[in-house]
């Protein structure tokens, strides 16, 4: 079945350094694919998305193109702030006929130090 | 809009107590559904429903029950609560999208339940 795998963390940087967050996925067809953000003590939000191969997502500096060669969407961020703190979240959904579940990926916490 | 409420934030419950955790949105999204968040594990999908009048199981249903009488409302019960069900609980609603709709869920804040 269709499944997202995500780098396990966490992961701690300092501010200014390069972020990659790896996310896989396995889905038949053409998914649509998303990362999400969760500040602490909040819910999620959608932070960029992408429906098709090629495309890319991007939000707040953040980055992530979908790869349907090499079937990853993997999250970038040039330069982190410690604002950046948070758990990040990677999802597809199967755009199969009516189906609105999305697949979600572990999460991978992400801190970052002044 | 409010988007996708969810209350109480906090409850303390004793093994056995029953309580409805409540979730509504002002978005008139068809789509609803209801995950927990534990340690390790992610987000995993109790229940879900695809409109008024019509629920169905996720992946971890057990203990718990769900309705739909309305389109904006989707509580969640815990028929008799048990330790395992410490979680944080998130309602998250979805609307009807294009012909390559993208299913972008919109989370509530989440309740963070304790079962002593």
């Amino acid at each position: 079945g269709d499944s997202v795998t995500q780098m396990e963390g966490p992961v701690t940087l300092s501010e200014e350094a390069f972020l990659t967050i790896n996310c896989t996925y396995t889905a038949t067809g053409y998914p649509s694919l998303f990362w999400y953000v969760q500040y602490p003590g909040e819910g999620l939000q959608l932070l960029l998305k992408a429906t098709k191969a090629d495309d890319k997502g991007s939000n707040k500096g953040f980055e992530a193109t979908y790869r349907k060669e090499t079937t990853s969407f993997h999250l970038e961020k040039g330069s982190v702030q410690v604002s950046d703190s948070a758990v990040y979240f990677c999802a597809l959904s199967p755009n199969a006929g009516n189906n609105r579940k999305l697949i979600w990926g572990l999460g991978t916490s992400l801190a970052v130090n002044p | 809009n409010a988007g996708v409420t969810q209350t109480p934030k906090f409850q303390v419950l004793k093994t056995g107590q029953s309580m409805t955790l409540q979730c509504a949105q002002d978005m008139n999204h068809e789509y609803m559904s209801w995950y927990r968040q534990d340690p390790g594990m992610g987000l995993r999908l109790i229940h879900y429903s695809v409109g008024a009048g019509i629920t169905d199981q996720g992946e971890v249903p057990n203990g718990y029950n769900v309705s739909r009488s309305t389109t904006e409302d989707f509580p969640l019960r815990l028929l008799s609560a048990a330790p395992s069900q410490t979680s944080v609980y998130f309602c998250a609603s979805t609307g009807r999208g294009g012909r390559r709709h993208y299913n972008e869920q919109f989370f509530g804040p989440g309740t963070r339940l304790t079962v002593l």
